[in-house]
């Protein structure tokens, strides 16, 4: 059953366009992460929070900023977006130093 | 340079046939794990397995560490197992936190 959340599945935007992803992860892990996928399917890590702190940001272009509240949540905000933007973002979480990823079901960006 | 590699990039199977899939990677690896990634994209851990080997239902994955490589064994295909198949390591030692995926194997089981 899902216990990480994502919210859109899919968004269709224009180049310049800001556009917000929300996560939300129920199992009451202490660290989250964002992926993103791109359209050869590989998978990078962008920004890894543990605690609401950021402990892993990956070379990844300023305009793309995420968010926490709380250990539960980590938004990722894109401002600007440009056509190599589109890819499929993937949420995921876990325990700290934990063995196993959990992942949400992903975000669909295309950039017109 | 790549530092998760898959291979093969693409398997096809009858069901009830076995498969293999390997990775190789070039930075020591105190994390390794093999996910799932069905046809729709939604993508799920299958085993952690830094070095030795695990089982857990039809999947074996034997893990050589001071070789840089890993296999993942699955017995008795079934059509439900058709998808993308991603090993990834972290680097960095020791945690989740930068895990590098390969490009996978697509495995596609037939009827």
């Amino acid at each position: 059953e899902t216990a990480v959340f994502q919210t859109p599945n899919y968004h269709v935007t224009q180049v310049g366009n800001e556009v917000s992803f929300n996560c939300k992860q129920t199992l009451g892990h202490d660290t989250m992460y964002w992926y993103k996928q791109d359209s050869k399917k590989l998978l990078k890590i962008m920004f890894s929070y543990n605690n609401k702190q950021l402990i892993v940001n990956e070379t990844v272009p300023r305009r793309f900023s995420p968010q926490s509240s709380d250990k539960a949540h980590l938004n990722l905000r894109i401002k600007s977006v440009e056509p190599e933007d589109s890819a499929v973002y993937l949420c995921a979480s876990s325990y700290w130093g934990g063995a196993t990823l959990y992942f949400g079901a992903g975000t669909r960006l295309s950039v017109l | 340079g790549q530092q998760v590699q898959q291979s093969p990039s693409s398997l096809v199977l009858q069901e009830g046939e076995n498969a293999e899939l390997q990775c190789n990677f070039s930075s020591t690896a105190t994390q390794l794990q093999w996910f799932y990634q069905s046809p729709g994209g939604s993508l799920v851990s299958l085993l952690s397995n830094p070095s030795g080997t695990k089982h857990t239902g039809r999947l074996t994955s034997t893990t050589v560490t001071k070789e840089r490589r890993s296999s993942l064994h699955i017995s008795s295909s079934q059509t439900t197992d058709s998808g993308t198949y991603l090993c990834a390591i972290d680097p960095s030692g020791g945690s989740n936190y930068k895990l590098t995926f390969g490009k996978g194997t697509l495995l596609t089981v037939t009827p």
